[in-house]
């Protein structure tokens, strides 16, 4: 089946770094992936959908310029936390779609932590 | 805006119990809606896809439900073991995004 790895699956760094994690897709090529976000016991948030060698579609109340994403070839999406803070801390997950409208797959998430 | 509510929110029975978990939304117009299951620290699983067209969708122990009409969605769990203690997310696809509900925390207990 499908499978999209996601890389790293945890990170703790300080405040004020910038922190690059790493969604792709292992044996399809992902016209879109997709970014989320899940606050504790909460549910996912899209953040963003990003396409093969264009700019990013954000959601309203992302902050783009804290939010990075980019697509640069159809099977990897980074999305770069910059000048990261405690409340930036929180689980992101990537996901991936071969073609528009089919199902997404899904990586098994990062968890940052932000001290 | 369309919300997707999931009832209960939390949710701890014996081995062996058949059970229902709830998903609602707001407005009908979606292209399909799919079931997943979380384990803890972990990314989502796709149990269920339910097209907008069809009623449900059956997988071993699962069977989904989808009532259009009423904005509902039901995931039927049969004789449910420990092993199916996660939390279970419902989703609706609409204008080619994916809107998630609340969860429903399952601990199945021996």
């Amino acid at each position: 089946g499908a499978v999209v790895s996601q890389h790293p699956s945890r990170v703790i760094c300080k405040s004020g770094t910038s922190v690059k994690i790493e969604c792709r897709s292992l044996d399809f090529q992902a016209t879109t992936m997709f970014w989320y976000r899940q606050f504790p016991k909460q549910s996912l948030m899209l953040m963003a959908t990003s396409n093969e060698g264009s700019k990013a579609t954000y959601e309203q109340g992302v902050e783009k310029d804290k939010f990075l994403i980019n697509h640069a070839s159809l099977t990897l999406s980074t999305l770069t936390v910059t000048s990261a803070h405690p409340e930036d801390s929180s689980f992101y997950i990537c996901s991936a779609e071969e073609n528009r409208g089919q199902p997404q797959h899904f990586g098994d998430g990062t968890r940052l932590s932000i001290l | 805006k369309q919300e997707v509510t999931q009832i209960p929110a939390a949710l701890s029975v014996p081995e062996g119990e058949n059970l229902v978990l709830n998903c609602s939304f707001t407005d009908s117009a979606i292209y399909n809606l799919q079931w997943f299951r979380q384990d803890p620290g972990k990314g989502l699983t796709s149990l269920l896809l339910i097209q907008s067209s069809q009623r449900e969708q059956t997988s071993g122990r699962l069977n989904a439900s989808l009532d259009k009409s009423s904005g509902r969605s039901t995931l039927y769990i049969a004789a449910s073991q420990p092993g199916d203690s996660a939390t279970y997310l419902c989703a609706i696809l609409r204008a080619d995004k994916l809107i998630f509900g609340t969860g429903t925390r399952l601990q199945v207990f021996p």
